[in-house]
């Protein structure tokens, strides 16, 4: 079955720099990749989604990139905020469910 | 809000016990996902159903088991539980069968056994 590895587990920036989260996966059959945002305590909330027929998508501030032969996608947020500090997950499917990684707990610093 | 609500948001259970966790999925849509979360297992995939049929199994113990209803409400039954089970338990749904749209999740409901 799909299996999905993200990186970092951590990651902390100045608030006004960019943080980069990487994931691969290993599912050559998945074709959708959503990215979702978690803060304490609350649900987890899909803030982008790529699918297998495009490589890059960008929405404001925050961008995916998705390499189909190597098998990896990126999410890319720029000019962060305090707010966009949070847990972020990336996830891997298609014909089958949601496979997400471990979560990256990104800490933006004022 | 999401749509997607689940009762009880906290449940406070002695090992042993069975609880059961309910999920209302969002207005026309016809999945039903299960995922659990603990602290160091990020969201893990427990169970599909589809239109009232279980579509799809992951991780799920042999304690767990789940179902949907006619209504297409869907409800998690953990039994026999043990301290290891105590997690945070999202629902989500979609609503197709196949995960290439967004899922939305429920609030999630906090299970502590003590």
């Amino acid at each position: 079955g799909e299996n999905v590895e993200q990186h970092p587990s951590t990651l902390s920036v100045q608030e006004g720099d960019s943080a980069v989260i990487k994931c691969t996966y290993s599912d050559s059959a998945s074709n959708y990749f959503p990215w979702y945002k978690q803060e304490l305590g609350k649900r987890p909330q899909l803030i982008i989604d790529i699918r297998s027929n495009v490589g890059e998508k960008k929405d404001q501030r925050i961008a995916v990139t998705l390499n189909k032969t190597a098998k990896h996608f990126s999410l890319h947020i720029t000019e962060t905020q305090p707010e966009d500090s949070a847990v972020y997950f990336c996830a891997a499917g298609g014909n089958t469910p949601l496979v997400f990684g471990k979560g990256t707990r990104l800490s933006v610093i004022a | 809000d999401s749509g997607v609500t689940q009762t009880p948001k906290h449940l406070i259970t002695a090992t042993g016990q069975r609880v059961t966790l309910r999920c209302s999925p969002r207005s026309g849509d016809l999945s039903v996902y299960w995922y659990q979360q603990s602290l160091d297992q990020g969201l893990q995939f427990l169970i599909q159903y589809y239109n009232g049929e279980e579509r799809a199994k992951g991780n799920i113990l042999e304690r767990f088991s789940a179902q949907q209803f006619p209504d297409l409400h869907s409800e998690l039954n953990l039994s026999s539980l043990e301290l290891g089970d105590s997690a945070l338990y999202f629902c989500a749904s979609s609503p197709s069968d196949r995960v290439a749209t967004e899922a939305f999740f429920g609030q999630g409901t906090r299970l502590t056994v003590v």
